[in-house]
């Protein structure tokens, strides 16, 4: 069984500020992680994925994510938010090629100018 | 732009009623996936179809039914439709069957059931 738990529906930080998205998962195998991202009024895309190694990911537009083992843990981070990363931002697991994605509820980022 | 066609964009319909939501995936992805996004229920897969053939199910609903034809589209079919059944369902595709690789996601089909 999988699940995500994203901390925070919603987040709102200052133009310039860093940006923690917080996801915890839930996996009885080794977890493929991924985020995602949904700009209004559009479908998800793929920000960044982890599948094995290196546990330090970068995606596009500056963010990314590091996956702790011990933590369950995939937090997206961006070091100096831009207007934007307005958007809702999704976490997701799989356990691979005989699971399907899971996501969580999302976070809606908000950022102020 | 995803690649990923799906229509229509928006649909208005009464309970009761039957609705098909298509989808044109992207060029060269067998994988086709159908999820449910709602406000209380967040993001739920529906259904995912591999070359034709129905590949998972998930929490899809016995109303529900889906298909993948031999050029690849795919529809998903919503009988008895319900107040409930109100919500955002997208359509996406990967090259691989399993759920190992990216996702391409459309930009979504809005029932709202009246």
């Amino acid at each position: 069984a999988q699940s995500v738990t994203q901390l925070g529906s919603h987040v709102s930080v200052s133009e310039g500020a860093l940006v923690l998205l917080r996801c915890n998962y839930s996996s009885s195998v080794p977890p493929y992680l991924f985020w995602y991202v949904q700009y209004p009024n559009q479908g998800l895309q793929l920000l960044l994925k982890y599948t094995t190694g290196a546990t330090l990911v970068k995606g596009i537009n500056g963010f990314e994510a590091e996956f702790k083992k011990s933590e369950t843990s995939f937090h997206l981070t961006k070091p100096s938010a831009h207007m934007s990363d307005a958007a809702e931002y999704f976490c997701a697991v799989s356990g691979g090629s005989n699971y399907q994605l899971t996501f969580g509820k999302g976070t809606l980022l908000t950022v102020n100018p | 732009d995803s690649g990923v066609t799906q229509t229509p964009k928006h649909l208005i319909t009464a309970t009761g009623q039957r609705v098909t939501l298509r989808c044109s995936p992207r060029s060269g992805d067998l994988s086709v996936y159908w999820y449910q996004q709602s406000l209380d229920q967040g993001l739920q897969f529906l259904i995912q179809y591999y070359n034709g053939e129905e590949r998972a199910k998930g929490n899809i609903l016995e109303r529900f039914s889906a298909q993948q034809f031999p050029d690849l589209h795919s529809e998903l079919n919503l009988s008895s439709l319900e107040l409930g059944d109100s919500a955002l369902y997208f359509c996406a595709s990967s090259v691989a069957e399993g759920s190992t690789g990216e996702l391409f996601f459309g930009e979504g089909s809005r029932l709202t059931v009246l």
